[in-house]
């Protein structure tokens, strides 16, 4: 199994609202990632988890707070987020090895987010 | 902070034709990859190159990592309509923290058949 499934695939949320992204992969990665890509845009970094831990926050806004439940799932829990941050969230997943060498990322399909 | 530089933006070729893309950055990187996104879709991985001066191939696609390890280029010999898509390179700057890659800004590649 080399997917990485994130759920729902598509997202409306009121700028009020308090919702979930959920993100899963069984390929015993322990490295897992958030990044939010706008249209024609590259996907740009927010969080990075390694071995369950927080290792990278890159200076995203406290509306935005991820989860690592365990070394499968990845969360990202939403709240009173304004319609800017409207976007592709993707999760990626990679092994990671030991010296920091970056190893394939594995996306998953996005949760494209509507925020209104 | 650490720039990616992909050019160009955007590619229209007719299908048969050659392209490629180039990657700069303004420091050394400790590794390069390349990914593949399709219209609608998620980023793929498609190769990583870490030595200084080197080459892969995937059958049409041609990787190169420069000498100083600060540029990088992707060319598609003869391209097909399968081929369509923004292609990202994504560099780890050496010294940086694993997972910190950063994404050129993509060039977008039109194949007209």
């Amino acid at each position: 199994d080399t997917e990485v499934t994130q759920t729902p695939k598509h997202l409306v949320m009121g700028m009020t609202n308090k919702k979930s992204l959920k993100c899963e992969q069984h390929m015993g990665h322990r490295a897992m990632y958030w990044y939010k890509q706008k249209a024609k845009k590259p996907p740009e970094l927010m969080f990075v988890y390694s071995y369950e831990k927080l290792s990278i926050n890159e200076s995203v806004p406290s509306r935005f707070s991820p989860e690592c439940p365990n070394s499968s799932l990845l969360n990202l829990h939403l709240h009173a987020l304004q319609p800017e941050d409207s976007a592709l969230y993707l999760c990626a997943s990679s092994q990671e090895k030991r010296g920091g060498m970056n190893t394939e990322a594995f996306f998953g399909q996005g949760t494209r987010l509507t925020v209104v | 902070g650490q720039q990616v530089m992909q050019i160009p933006q955007y590619q229209h070729v007719q299908e048969g034709e050659d392209f490629t893309t180039y990657c700069n950055s303004s420091t050394t990187l400790s590794n390069i990859q390349w990914y593949k996104q399709r219209p609608g879709g998620h980023p793929v991985f498609l190769i990583q190159l870490v030595k200084s001066g080197e080459v892969k191939k995937q059958k049409r696609l041609t990787f190169q990592f420069g000498e100083a390890k600060k540029n990088s280029s992707l060319h598609i010999t003869a391209t097909q309509t399968t081929d369509v898509g923004t292609y990202f390179c994504a560099g780890l700057r050496r010294g940086t923290s694993y997972g910190k890659l950063t994404f050129g800004q993509g060039t977008i590649l039109t194949v007209h058949p």
